[in-house]
Parts: structure tokens; sequence; C-alpha cells
């Protein structure tokens, strides 16, 4: 089963900063998912990517298939960027259910 | 992009009522739909995987008398919590495949349900 891990767990950073947040997994799988949840609770699907590089507004996603590595970017950070950002792969390969990173909780401050 | 909606997005009951929630996926066909919940702080704990005009597969640990799921047509899957008791209490979430590629789960914003 995949092991998913994700870093930092916790990021605090001004506003206007470049974020960086990490994900590693351990089966090799085709495609990985970042989702974002606020305070609120809702999620919303960021991002799925199977390789290279995706964008969208502020935020790239990319992944390494080889090294089993994902980081999501986020550029121009704002407050309201302040989320859980979660990574999830599915558990083996060709599977349906997703294994979710523990989280990385991000504050932007003004 | 792909849509999925929940309803509602909050709900209060009383103890030993039941509570339905509701997962669309407004703009595409979901063959399959994933119910998941998360308890403050945690990750998301995957409750039962859907499939439209079958039986529901429930993971390890949750009982399937008390969390019915119904998919009944490719649009809409709905979870049912019986006698709900506080420790039901939680942010319940569902995604929906698309069915045009194994990885393409779209998730819903989530049910906050509180029971009392």
């Amino acid at each position: 089963k995949n092991e998913v891990e994700q870093s930092p767990q916790n990021l605090t950073a001004q506003e206007g900063e470049f974020i960086t947040i990490n994900c590693s997994y351990s089966v090799g799988i085709s495609a990985l998912h970042w989702l974002q949840q606020h305070p609120g609770g809702g999620i919303v699907s960021l991002f799925m990517l199977s390789s290279g590089k995706k964008k969208h507004g502020r935020l790239i996603a990319t992944i390494n298939i080889q090294e089993k590595h994902s980081s999501l970017h986020i550029t121009a950070s704002h407050p309201r960027d302040s989320a859980v950002y979660i990574c999830a792969t599915p558990g083996v390969q060709g599977a349906q259910k997703l294994v979710f990173g523990q989280g990385t909780r991000l504050t932007i401050n003004p | 992009g792909a849509v999925v909606s929940q309803h509602p997005s909050r709900v209060i009951c009383k103890s030993g009522t039941s509570v339905k929630i509701e997962c669309r996926s407004l703009d595409f066909q979901a063959t399959t739909m994933f119910w998941y919940r998360q308890f403050p702080k945690q990750s998301l704990m995957l409750m039962a995987t859907s499939n439209e005009g079958s039986k529901a597969t429930y993971e390890q640990g949750v009982e399937k008398d008390k969390f019915l799921i119904n998919h009944a047509s490719l649009t809409l899957s709905t979870l049912t919590v019986t006698s709900a008791h506080p420790e039901d209490s939680s942010f319940y979430i569902c995604s929906a495949e698309a069915g045009t590629g194994v990885y393409e789960q779209y998730f819903g914003p989530g049910t906050r349900l509180t029971v009392t």
C-alpha cells in the first residue's frame, strides 16, 4: 500500500512569499491529486497530474514519477491561500482508492 | 472542470434520528462515487465505494447498516446516517469518478454533521 508523506506539516509565511509544499509516495503510481481544504472544511480539487507540470493561476504543481515526488508551489502568496493542502495518490497502481497525506497547514500573514 | 455538489452543507440533528446526505455530479456521469469522513485535524478516511446500480463496498470497520449508501443513478449517490449518535458528528465528503480515467476523482465540498 502506498505511503504518502507531506512536508512541511505546518508552514507560516508572509504575504507575497513563494511557497513550496512537498509530497513523496512509496508506490509507483500514474497520477496524483492536490486538494485544498479551507478552515470551513470544504475541499477543492486543485490538480490531478500524471507527469510534468500543471499551472492554474498562481498555483503550480509538478510531479516526478521516477522519483515518486510531487511539489505544489504558490507564487505571490496571499492570506486567502491559508488552508490545508493535501496530496493523495492511489493506494496501489491501478486502484481507485486514494491514500491521503497528512496535509500541510499553510498560514499566510498579511 | 467537473463539479460535484453535496447537500446539505451543514446539518444538525437530534440523537436517534436519521440524516440523508446527497452527492451529485453536476456536469458528468459518475460511475463510481466514494464516501469519506473526516474527524477534526485528521485526514480523510474512506468509508465506502459505490457503483451505480450495485451495492456499496464498505471499508473494514464501517457499519453498513448504520451508513446506508444508495447510488441509484449516474449523477446521484446518497449517504444516510441512521439512528445518529453524537459520535457520528463529523465532516462527510464524497467524490465522484468520471470514468474517463482511473484517477479522475472530483471532490464535493463536504457536509458537516452535528448530532446533539
